[in-house]
């Protein structure tokens, strides 16, 4: 079955480094997502990966895959305040659904 | 850039109450979706739909149905509402096409409370 997991919530300090991170189970998986959900707005789409990509770097971000322990992290550089958001990961399987986890509250101090 | 439009942003409704939720996006996408979203639990699909008047069960439908009679446009209705469907509610859309474009494209969001 789908299941993806996420640690509720984060906190750092600014200029330093968040990682992020998610398990899920469906090893058919195709395509992992991050989204970013900012209070009172809708999930925006940050990164993505392939499953038969290790990492994907893509800026300040950074993704990294673990197919073999279906483990997914997000390692965001230089944080700032602007990124305190929620943080969802979510993964494509069979058909057009995407199955997401719990989101992680990322709290970035100064 | 796709929009995805909800028409409104807080709702309070009565218990036993019709609601209708709609969504609307503007980029002829042939996919949308409801999630419900609520502290701790993530987003929960409520229901789905691949094309005009198709829809397909989530995995929370009870209490809900929907309506999509044209592409652009799909709407949640709650028969009769109830105070444990007070939630955030977020639709979405995807082309069917090559990934990476399946990532969804998701509306603000219609925060309901039903008292």
């Amino acid at each position: 079955g789908e299941d993806v997991e996420q640690s509720l919530f984060l906190s750092v300090r600014e200029g330093d480094s968040s990682v992020i991170n998610c398990t899920y189970t469906d090893s058919s998986s195709t395509y992992l997502y991050w989204y970013k959900q900012e209070p009172g707005a809708g999930l925006q789409l940050l990164t993505y990966i392939f499953s038969n990509m290790d990492m994907k770097q893509d800026q300040r971000l950074t993704v990294l895959l673990n197919k073999k322990d279906k483990h997914l992290s997000l390692r965001i550089a230089d944080t700032q305040t602007g990124d305190s958001a929620i943080y969802f990961c979510a993964e494509k399987t069979a058909g057009n659904k995407l199955t997401f986890g719990g989101g992680t509250r990322v709290l970035v101090k100064p | 850039d796709v929009k995805v439009t909800q028409s409104s942003r807080y709702l309070v409704k009565r218990t036993g109450e019709k609601v209708f939720l709609e969504c609307v996006q503007d980029m002829d996408h042939e996919n949308m979706f409801w999630y419900r979203q609520d502290p701790g639990l993530g987003l929960r699909l409520i229901y789905f739909s691949y094309d005009v008047k198709m829809k397909e069960k989530g995995d929370i439908p009870e209490g809900y149905s929907v309506s999509r009679e044209k592409k652009e446009r799909f709407s949640l209705i709650l028969e009769s509402a109830s105070t444990n469907q007070t939630s955030m509610y977020l639709c979405a859309s995807s082309p069917t096409g090559t990934p990476p474009n399946y990532g969804y494209t998701f509306g603000s969001g219609t925060r309901l409370t039903v008292v």
